[in-house]
């Protein structure tokens, strides 16, 4: 069984950097076709796809927020880190991790709420 | 990379069907058979229910009341039979080259 679990600040003040950390089991991300990806969700607002980690470390970004984000895998913990710079009041949101098989995020973390306020 | 257009809402009684479309471009929806669709309740994590267009996840009976389909740039989700547990807000995704991109989100209701 596939789990995942987010965790990190629940407060963070603007231009602080957000790192979270995304602890899996279930799976290898060392796996051929595997991932780890970061969705963001500001509060009654849709979904948006962040980053994403492949099993050879390949890493893509969302263009929109590139110069802002970095994942990192920690493999041999089983965890995936994001960080995200210069924070700022339209960056509160839930922000879960999923995992990614070939195509398609499957399986979700329950979130967690980061609020950017002073 | 703008979002998947969605409608923003659409309703229907119990029993009844109804279809959510979720339209991209060449560059995502109608470049790949990769488009899932997520079923999110609110103050809940998104749930897989459709991928591939039209796959159900396992186990496949618990989602044979949703199906999938794409025409071109357009992925549509339809949810026959309704019930009142389906009301929720449903977001469709599509792969696009190594990236993804998901839509605005519909948030159905069941009168």
């Amino acid at each position: 069984q596939i789990t995942l679990k987010e965790s990190g600040p629940t407060l963070v003040t603007p231009t602080e950097t957000l790192t979270l950390t995304c602890s899996f089991s279930g799976f290898s991300l060392s796996s051929s076709g595997v991932g780890v990806g970061w969705i963001r969700q500001p509060p009654g607002k849709a979904l948006e796809w962040l980053a994403l980690i492949f099993w050879d470390d390949y890493k893509r970004y969302s263009p929109s927020l590139k110069n802002r984000l970095s994942i990192t895998r920690d493999a041999s913990r089983d965890q995936v880190v994001l960080a995200m710079t210069n924070m700022g009041p339209v960056d509160t949101a839930t922000y879960y991790c999923a995992h990614w098989d070939s195509r398609l995020f499957d399986s979700w973390g329950l979130g967690t709420l980061v609020t950017v306020s002073s | 990379q703008s979002a998947l257009a969605q409608p923003a809402s659409v309703s229907g009684s119990p029993g009844q069907s109804i279809t959510i479309s979720c339209t991209g471009t060449n560059s995502d929806v109608g470049g790949y058979d990769y488009v899932s669709w997520f079923q999110q309740f609110a103050g809940k994590a998104p749930k897989l229910i459709i991928y591939d267009v039209n796959k159900w996840p396992w186990p496949s009976e618990n989602f044979t009341r949703f199906s999938g389909s794409k025409s071109g740039n357009t992925a549509s989700l339809t949810i026959s039979g309704l019930q009142a547990d389906d009301e929720a807000t449903y977001y469709c995704c599509s792969y696009a080259d190594a990236a993804v991109i998901f839509g605005g989100g519909t948030r159905l209701t069941v009168l």
